[in-house]
């Protein structure tokens, strides 16, 4: 099994909403990633969790936490959101040994009205 | 973490054999080129990684020059549905402390004509 799934595919949330995002893989895989793309534009790391433990946060606005429950599981939890926090979230994983060899799931289509 | 220069758009016709160049002129000796890939409206996918050795998988080959300045990856029969962004990273592949930071750049857009 080589993927990564992410739940849900689509959500549009209000500014005062409190809604998770989720992402799983079952590759064994030890580091697993958070990344945020805008259209057109490239994706960008947001988080990276090694062994369960974060590892790099990219600055990222505190109405964004992640949260990694166990090595198959990682959630971003999103509260308070702005607009121009619309765009694709996508969630990664890897060994943590080769960390440059990602596999991506699909995504989340957030938009925040 | 060495730069690289991808074109911003090429054109392929299917079946043909598609030629994605990318200049990393700056690359250190520890610093592997690896290549990803975006469909549209799906998250990046791992296409293959080199030091310095031409590699080839299932998906296309990696070309690095003798003097690792530049790389083309080749897919050899180009279809519809290799339409992509491709994106050429250039990356030094610590162990188990490495911290994973992939930094995309532009990419170059790869539409595969009929």
């Amino acid at each position: 099994d080589t993927e990564v799934t992410q739940t849900p595919k689509h959500l549009v949330m209000g500014m005062t909403n409190k809604k998770s995002l989720k992402c799983e893989q079952h590759m064994g895989h030890r580091a697993m990633y958070w990344y945020k793309q805008k259209a057109k534009k490239p994706p960008e790391l947001m988080f990276v969790y090694s062994y369960e433990k974060l590892s790099i946060n990219e600055s990222v606005p505190s109405r964004f936490s992640p949260e990694c429950p166990n090595s198959s599981l990682l959630n971003l939890h999103l509260h308070a959101l702005q607009p121009e926090d619309s765009a694709l979230y996508l969630c990664a994983s890897s060994h943590a040994g080769t960390a440059y060899e990602q596999y991506f799931g699909p995504g989340t289509r957030l938009t925040v009205t | 973490d060495a730069k690289t220069t991808q074109p911003p758009s090429m054109d392929c016709a299917e079946g043909r054999a598609a030629n994605l160049p990318c200049n990393h002129s700056t690359i250190s000796g520890n610093e592997y080129v690896y290549w990803y890939r975006q469909i549209h409206s799906q998250g990046p996918q791992y296409i293959i990684h080199g030091l310095k050795n031409n590699e080839t998988n299932e998906m296309a080959s990696l070309i690095i020059t003798e003097d690792r300045k530049s790389s083309t990856l080749i897919l050899p029969h180009a279809t519809l549905r290799d339409t992509a962004v491709y994106y050429c990273i250039v990356r030094a592949r610590h162990g188990s402390g490495n911290t994973g930071k992939l930094i995309f750049g532009q990419g170059t857009t790869l539409q595969v004509k009929p």
